[in-house]
């Protein structure tokens, strides 16, 4: 079946600018995350979507950044007025959920952003 | 404060060794999970392998096992037989409130095996 998938793969954009990523999910996972990842860094943790309860949004870095959910499938990680510290390689993943499993996160690509 | 501890940046190995990647955490959670992920090169995240903190036995999954010693917080990934694709940077995580339906994940700073032939 297909994996997660990410798009753009790369953004460049100019500083002040809003930009969007976008997020798919494998079908059937309820639960997606966002991550940053800085050049030779580890991920830093975002955001997660649990299914139809309230997003856990305790790594978003400031009020420039939000994201969406729609119908517990796609996301959009939203960054606005893009600074040139936003730039990384944003992660998105998903998983399953069960009682007991290790529920381990599936990874897209990532989009590379680049601010100018 | 550090959740999650992987102390060394970079470890060199010869072909056919084993390895152990080190990784300590923090949590005063009684239930948690712990994971490591592979990151070579091309930049995709790969799971290997998953030790609750309920389980009896350390995790096992082909040439991966991990050494889960609960009472000094640490769950050091050993590699045995050691293969020139497993360079890569190698990621410690943390999952903490497992019986509560938490699954906010934490990362560590990773470590980057290099393997030699």
């Amino acid at each position: 079946g297909a994996g997660v998938s990410q798009s753009p793969s790369n953004k460049v954009t100019e500083k002040g600018k809003d930009v969007e990523l976008r997020c798919d999910p494998i079908s059937g996972h309820t639960a997606l995350y966002w991550y940053r990842q800085s050049l030779g860094q580890g991920l830093e943790f975002l955001i997660y979507f649990q299914g139809n309860s309230a997003p856990d949004k305790s790594g978003l870095p400031s009020d420039r950044f939000s994201a969406e959910r729609t119908g517990g499938s796609v996301s959009t990680l939203t960054i606005q007025r893009t600074q040139q510290e936003d730039s990384a390689v944003y992660l998105c993943a998903s998983s399953r959920i069960s009682s007991g499993g290790a529920n381990e996160q599936f990874f897209g690509p990532g989009t590379r952003l680049t601010v100018l | 404060a550090q959740k999650i501890t992987q102390t060394q940046p970079g470890m060199f190995v010869q072909e056919k060794e084993a390895v152990t990647l080190d990784c300590t955490y923090d949590t005063s959670d009684p239930s948690y999970g712990l994971f490591w992920y592979k990151q070579p090169s091309s930049g995709e995240m790969i799971f290997l392998i998953y030790q609750g903190s309920y389980d009896q036995q350390n995790a096992t999954e082909g040439r991966y096992s991990l050494n889960f010693q609960k009472a000094r917080k640490s769950a050091n990934l050993v590699i045995s037989a050691s293969q020139l694709g497993d360079s890569a940077m190698y990621f410690c995580a943390m999952r903490e409130g497992l019986h509560t339906g938490g699954f906010k994940t934490i990362f560590g700073a990773g470590t980057r095996l290099f393997v030699k032939a």
